[in-house]
């Protein structure tokens, strides 16, 4: 059975680092492209990333170049989405996902989320 | 990037009705659109991929349609588990771009 188990819950200070974990079992990890997509409070899905495990290509929406970093460990079959600096409009649900037996690179696999909220 | 936009923004519809909900996208994006549903607390739900296929395990009332600029989203009659947020995506080209979502309530 597919699974993708994302880290927990998240609270953090503006200025601070985070790093939060997509684990993927159930399939061939480094096959797949993974995929990470934002949901701030009250507003839409947002589609901020995606790698492919086996060589670590990565593309990137223009939104979120340069202000997140996108990576995965085909070893421990877990991607990765992590910032430096955090800021207060990081706060948000983040979820992984991957585009597995559907067709058209739709993701048909989910994680359960991660809610990362930045206060101070 | 390839803009997505859905209309209606939010609808009411009750129990039994005929809902489509369109999704227009900037350029040609061949049948290369996706649909989710997604509720509070929940992942999206993929539903419909590559514009009219219906994914595994979702019921044949929800279809899609359509192709280059403009699909649809059409659910045949309305059940209660399906009022949601609905949402269009191209996996065209990247960035696979999301519409802004179509919140369907109860009447």
């Amino acid at each position: 059975e597919v699974q993708l188990v994302q880290s927990g819950a998240e609270v953090k200070q503006p200025g601070e680092s985070l790093k939060i974990s997509c684990k993927g079992s159930g399939y061939t990890f480094a096959n797949y492209w993974i995929g990470w997509v934002r949901q701030m409070p009250g507003k839409g899905l947002e589609w901020m990333g995606i790698i492919y495990p086996g060589d670590s290509d990565t593309r990137y929406s223009p939104s979120f170049q340069g202000q997140v970093t996108i990576s995965a460990d085909k070893s421990i079959s877990t991607a990765y989405l992590q910032w430096s600096s955090l800021k207060a409009s990081d706060t948000a649900m983040y979820y992984c996902a991957i585009p597995y037996g559907s067709g058209s690179y739709s993701f048909d696999y989910w994680g359960q989320g991660t809610l990362v909220t930045v206060s101070s | 990037d390839i803009q997505m936009t859905q209309s209606p923004s939010s609808l009411s519809a009750s129990v039994g009705d005929r809902v489509t909900i369109t999704c227009r996208a900037s350029q040609s994006i061949s049948t290369y659109l996706n649909w989710y549903q997604h509720k509070p607390g929940k992942a999206p739900k993929l539903l419909i991929y590559a514009a009219s296929s219906l994914q595994s395990g979702v019921p044949s009332r929800f279809s899609g349609s359509g192709s280059g600029t403009d699909f649809t989203l059409t659910i045949s009659s309305l059940q209660p588990e399906d009022f949601a947020t609905f949402y269009c995506q191209q996996s065209y080209i990247t960035p696979y771009t999301f519409g802004q979502g179509t919140n369907l309530e109860i009447k």
